[in-house]
């Protein structure tokens, strides 16, 4: 069955360093998403994405976050400059089309800033 | 904006015991709703949903979800929980379309053996 692959499942690094998360949504999909979980707290809406540009950002995306589809396959996050309060499970998720409403998630990649 | 409230943080129940967990969402239009499971640090999977039709919706792993529109609910039950049921459970509203889905707090579901 078709998913959504997300590398790297952790990583850890220093407040201040540059960060890309990496996602390959499912190959026919159009609609692309992160979303954010700190640890025990609510899944939260970070960002979407389709036809190359994005379509809505929350609050939370702010000028340290980007997002690309650089290759046509992978939908990277891209966090500039890290801060300890970015620390959390972040996930990526895809939807087929305009009349499915069903995002298809990726198992996450943990991030731990220290 | 739309919204969704999960009131219980965390349910316990004995397992062959029945499970319902409230869901209640703030939508202007009829809304796509959702259930997805979370088991611990793994993904979200999606038990169930509803865009239209028949309210009474059945997902994966004998759960089923009943949408009321006079309530704004969409309450998850099951009619006998398993050890392995023991996850987060996320209700989710959407609009369809290219819009986001929002999430509920969750409800950590613990099961008694």
């Amino acid at each position: 069955e078709p998913e959504v692959t997300q590398t790297p499942s952790h990583q850890v690094t220093q407040m201040g360093q540059e960060v890309i998360l990496r996602c390959v949504p499912i190959s026919n999909h159009l609609y692309f998403y992160w979303y954010r979980q700190i640890l025990g707290q609510k899944v939260e809406f970070l960002v979407s994405f389709y036809n190359n540009e994005i379509s809505e950002k929350s609050e939370i995306f702010d000028d340290q976050f980007s997002v690309e589809r650089p290759d046509g396959s992978n939908f990277t996050l891209k966090i500039r400059s890290t801060k300890l309060e970015d620390s959390a499970m972040y996930f990526c998720a895809s939807k087929e089309g305009v009349n499915t409403g069903e995002l298809f998630f990726g198992e996450g990649s943990r991030l731990t800033v220290l | 904006a739309q919204s969704v409230t999960q009131p219980d943080i965390h349910i316990t129940v004995s397992e062959g015991a029945s499970l319902e967990l409230r869901c209640n969402y703030s939508y202007g239009a009829t809304p796509y709703l959702f259930w997805y499971v979370q088991s611990p640090g793994q993904g979200l999977q999606l038990l169930l949903k509803y865009f239209s039709g028949d309210t009474l919706v059945q997902g994966i792993k004998g759960f089923e979800a009943e949408f009321k529109r006079s309530q704004s609910s969409f309450n998850l039950r099951k009619p006998s929980v398993h050890w392995s049921d023991a996850a987060e459970y996320f209700c989710a509203v959407g609009a369809g379309g290219d819009d986001k889905i929002i999430f509920g707090k969750g409800t950590r579901l613990h099961i008694l053996p």
